[in-house]
């Protein structure tokens, strides 16, 4: 079946660690996205991509680091230096442009746990 | 930063009430406005896209209208059966000096049906 597949699902950190989230997509999208979401915020953007080896900085970029190397693979990096890192991450994708009233489809998330 | 705004931030009705919440946007550059309904433990899906002043989209007892002028969408359920409690999340997309443009979601409506 086509989707979005993040890995690990529940992933502990201790701190001053990097950990390298994965998301793998087999829809032949070309955008992907990986969101954050806090209690009581909405999804926040933290980085995507719209074609391969090229990506931007989303609205909450400090203490990520992302690639795509592959069009079906953007995995994300938190670093040490994201002062806040547990969350539950989103990852996503989408065929078209947004502004054109295409949607996106969701991974089923991470969990990341500083401990 | 796009400002996508929902209201109420959660809700509780019985089944067999109907209700319906709101999605407030900028009316200014606006291309779509995206619902999408999250369940626990799975990954969010798209209900609706709408682009056109006046859209009125409908699935099964769902549907959703778009006023892009004063900048508000509402979603409806008509008849709440309990598998419909989950988190109703609406999203903006802008262009952000992109093609593909870039999602803003609001904080989400959290719907509790009770039997």
């Amino acid at each position: 079946d086509g989707g979005i597949t993040q890995s690990p699902k529940y992933l502990f950190r201790k701190e001053g660690q990097n950990v390298t989230l994965s998301c793998e997509q087999n829809l032949n999208h070309d955008a992907m996205y990986w969101y954050r979401q806090d209690p009581g915020q909405g999804l926040r953007l933290i980085y995507y991509s719209q074609i391969v080896n090229d990506f931007q900085k989303g609205d909450i970029a400090e203490g990520y680091s992302v690639s795509r190397e592959k069009k079906e693979s953007f995995p994300l990096t938190v670093t040490s230096a994201q002062k806040n890192p547990t969350a539950f991450y989103l990852c996503a994708s989408s065929m078209g442009q947004l502004v054109s009233g295409n949607t996106i489809y969701f991974g089923e998330g991470s969990w990341l746990t500083v401990v | 930063i796009l400002n996508v705004e929902q209201s109420p931030q959660s809700l509780h009705v019985q089944e067999g009430d109907s209700t319906n919440f709101t999605c407030s946007f900028p009316s200014s550059n606006f291309y779509a406005l995206h619902w999408y309904r999250w369940e626990t433990a799975k990954s969010p899906e798209a209900l609706f896209v709408m682009t056109l002043n006046g859209d009125e989209k409908k699935k099964g007892r769902i549907s959703a209208t778009l006023n892009t002028k004063e900048g508000y969408s509402y979603l409806y359920i008509k008849g709440s059966q309990p598998e419909d409690s989950a988190t109703y999340l609406c999203a903006s997309p802008n262009a952000g000096g992109t093609s593909y443009g870039k999602l803003t979601f609001g904080q989400g409506t959290i719907l509790t049906v009770h039997p």
